[in-house]
């Protein structure tokens, strides 16, 4: 397997711009994960799916995101309109929960810069 | 409230020593998991671990060991004869249950650098 694929791996683009970052998961991984990272909040866990269901979304910082997971092979994490605070790198992650066992592999990550 | 604390903000080590990673964690949940995560100068991210509330067996995994302790709210991660390799960013983070999901808390990271 190719592991968790992110796209893409960089984008810029200007406030007010609508930005879709994209995660496809590892085949057979039922979990799907999306975090974020900035040097002024750190790591943060944004939202997470079981079964493409969403379970928590407590961590969207605001309704300017929206993400969705229409299948169990693809995510998306929407933002719009975008600002400069949601300068960050984005990462997805996926894992198999199954009881107390679980590993995420998590995807390269998604630099974004909102200027 | 919920909280994870990782007091040491930076570590070093010369290689082969070993060294202890602190985690510290707040939480009125009886249910709950903590985690491991490593961050090397790369930039990726790697899962380290995911332990439940209700297992305090401690964990050992080559070189590295994970010590619970509920009585003390304590989650440390020791790597055992240290390798350059191992300089990373080492963050401690808790999922408490909520009645729509969990919610995870990240500490601030540890950055240990082991010197050859």
């Amino acid at each position: 397997d190719a592991g968790v694929i992110q796209s893409p791996r960089h984008e810029v683009t200007e406030m007010g711009q609508e930005v879709t970052l994209r995660c496809k998961p590892i085949s057979g991984h039922n979990s799907l994960f999306w975090y974020r990272q900035t040097m002024m909040r750190g790591l943060e866990l944004l939202i997470y799916f079981n079964n493409n269901v969403p379970i928590d979304d407590s961590g969207m910082p605001e309704d300017r995101f929206s993400a969705k997971m229409p299948n169990a092979s693809f995510s998306t994490l929407k933002i719009q309109p975008s600002e400069p605070r949601d300068s960050a790198v984005y990462f997805c992650a996926s894992s198999f929960i199954a009881g107390d066992l679980e590993t995420q592999y998590f995807g390269p990550g998604t630099r974004l810069l909102v200027l | 409230a919920q909280k994870v604390t990782q007091a040491q903000t930076e570590i070093s080590v010369v290689e082969k020593e070993d060294v202890t990673l602190d985690c510290v964690y707040e939480t009125r949940d009886t249910t709950y998991y903590l985690f491991w995560y490593k961050q090397p100068p790369s930039g990726e991210l790697v899962f380290l671990i995911r332990r439940n509330s209700f297992d305090e067996q401690n964990e050992i995994s080559g070189r590295y060991s994970w010590n619970f302790q509920k009585s003390t709210s304590s989650f440390n991660f020791t790597i055992t004869a240290s390798q350059v390799v191992d300089s990373a960013v080492y963050f401690c983070a808790l999922s408490a249950t909520r009645p729509t999901g969990n919610q995870f808390y990240f500490g601030t990271g540890t950055s240990l650098t082991v010197i050859p």
